[in-house]
């Protein structure tokens, strides 16, 4: 059975530095990775896919994610956090046919 | 931009009472999807329609919930009688297609306590 990790449960890092909230995924096929954010007390907000191809995905905010197959991760990063983006994190994997699997998610705070 | 609309945003009520949410999907998408997230955790499918009919159902507690896609566009979940763990977000959720590649765009969710 597929499933996602999100091995910390905060990541904190200072406005101006880079960020990096960790995703691993456990599937036996080919996997679809997603990362989503959530703002409190709101739906979740689609940042990024990966589907096939390029392994560096660019989404939207200028946050990024680099599917490694190898490591069976699937990190989202952004050269330059700002406050704005202290938010909770979703990574999400699913294969063909399948639902989409949630990880438990990563609460990043971004201080000033 | 469109959005995924649902109502209430937000619902209180008692143990053994009836609750129901609804949401309106994007407009052309033929996929909806009904999520339950718990505090603290990411969220889970409960149902998916392509059109009317219902996909995947297979998490859902059918001996207390139901949902319906009457027309293939707006949809309802139901809730007979709630209990006290049924207190959770209700995030609905739409897609252009049935792909697994498709992008799932959500709506505001509906935050539901039961006392």
């Amino acid at each position: 059975a597929q499933s996602v990790a999100q091995p910390e449960d905060q990541v904190n890092v200072a406005e101006g530095n880079p960020l990096t909230v960790k995703c691993t995924y456990s599937v036996s096929g080919n996997p679809y990775l997603f990362w989503y954010v959530q703002y409190p007390n709101r739906g979740l907000q689609f940042l990024l896919k990966y589907i096939t191809g390029d392994n560096l995905v660019k989404g939207s905010y200028g946050f990024e994610a680099e599917f490694n197959k190898s490591q069976t991760s699937f990190h989202l990063k952004k050269p330059s956090a700002l406050v704005s983006d202290s938010a909770l994190y979703f990574c999400a994997v699913r294969e063909e046919g399948t639902a989409l699997i949630f990880g438990k998610g990563t609460t990043l705070s971004v201080s000033s | 931009e469109a959005e995924v609309a649902q109502s209430p945003r937000y619902k209180i009520t008692e143990k053994s009472q009836a609750v129901a949410f609804w949401c309106d999907p994007i407009s052309g998408h033929a996929t909806l999807y009904w999520y339950r997230q718990i505090l603290g955790q990411g969220p889970e499918l409960l149902v998916q329609f392509q059109d009317e009919s219902v996909v995947d159902d297979s998490q859902l507690p059918k001996d207390r919930f139901s949902a319906e896609r009457l027309k293939g566009v707006d949809s309802t979940l139901k809730i007979q009688p709630a209990e006290l763990g049924d207190s959770a977000m209700y995030l609905c959720a739409s897609s252009p297609h049935r792909g697994s590649t498709d992008t799932q765009y959500f709506g505001p969710g509906t935050r539901l306590t039961v006392l």
